[in-house]
């Protein structure tokens, strides 16, 4: 099944600064994720998005964080005031009918 | 709380030779999800499996070949006659199958698979 596609692909920003990462369905699904992979480390759900709200969130997922979905096809995740430790690949996640989670090929964020 | 074990942070093998990455899983859910992803040097992560804590039936896809033990909660992944192609760093993952939530992913720390040719 195809996953999702995510823009940009790669992303540098200044600390302190906003970044918007776009993940944007193939087909139209209901249910979405976004995990957070510190490099060489484990991937770490950040929150979960159903019928354009969020349904559930981790602890990472304070308040500089934030997910919309502005056009009803586009699914966006922004971070307000980066800080060197949101340095990070970023993936986008769709779940199947059968509960599988397929990602998008991510966007790799680094903060300086 | 739910917990993925991984206990293999790095294996190399000889091509050709075959290879079990191991997967240890903690969930208080009578009934989950278990998975595997593959993230290649590229850096995506690839669905390769889906398992079903009440089938325990082992399957084989190929080289691939999962080995699901619920007495162990383990779910154990072995690559058969390995392949240069084969390196990645594997992830184990478990979710909730029922009940309230999203049932998002848990994922193990990974183990990062070297063939050498």
């Amino acid at each position: 099944e195809p996953e999702v596609t995510q823009t940009p692909s790669h992303q540098v920003t200044q600390m302190g600064q906003e970044v918007i990462l776009r993940c944007v369905p193939i087909s139209n699904h209901l249910y979405f994720y976004w995990y957070r992979q510190i490099l060489g480390q484990k991937v770490e759900f950040l929150v979960s998005f159903y019928n354009n709200e969020i349904s559930e969130k981790s602890e990472i997922f304070d308040d500089q964080f934030s997910v919309e979905r502005p056009d009803g096809s586009n699914f966006t995740l922004k971070i307000r005031s980066t800080k060197l430790e949101d340095s990070a690949m970023y993936f986008c996640a769709r779940k199947s009918w059968d509960e599988t989670q397929y990602f998008g090929p991510g966007t790799r964020l680094l903060v300086l | 709380a739910q917990k993925v074990t991984q206990a293999q942070t790095e294996i190399s093998v000889v091509e050709k030779e075959d290879v079990t990455l191991d997967c240890v899983y903690e969930t208080r859910d009578t009934t989950y999800y278990l998975f595997w992803y593959k993230q290649p040097p590229s850096g995506e992560l690839v669905f390769l499996i889906r398992r079903n804590s009440f089938d325990e039936q082992n399957e084989i896809s190929g080289r691939y070949s999962w080995n699901f033990q619920k007495s162990t909660s383990s779910f154990n992944f072995t690559i058969t006659a390995s392949q240069v192609v084969d390196s990645a760093v594997y992830f184990c993952a478990l979710s909730r199958a029922s009940g309230a939530g999203s049932y998002q992913l848990t994922f193990g720390k990974g183990t990062k698979l070297s063939v050498i040719p």
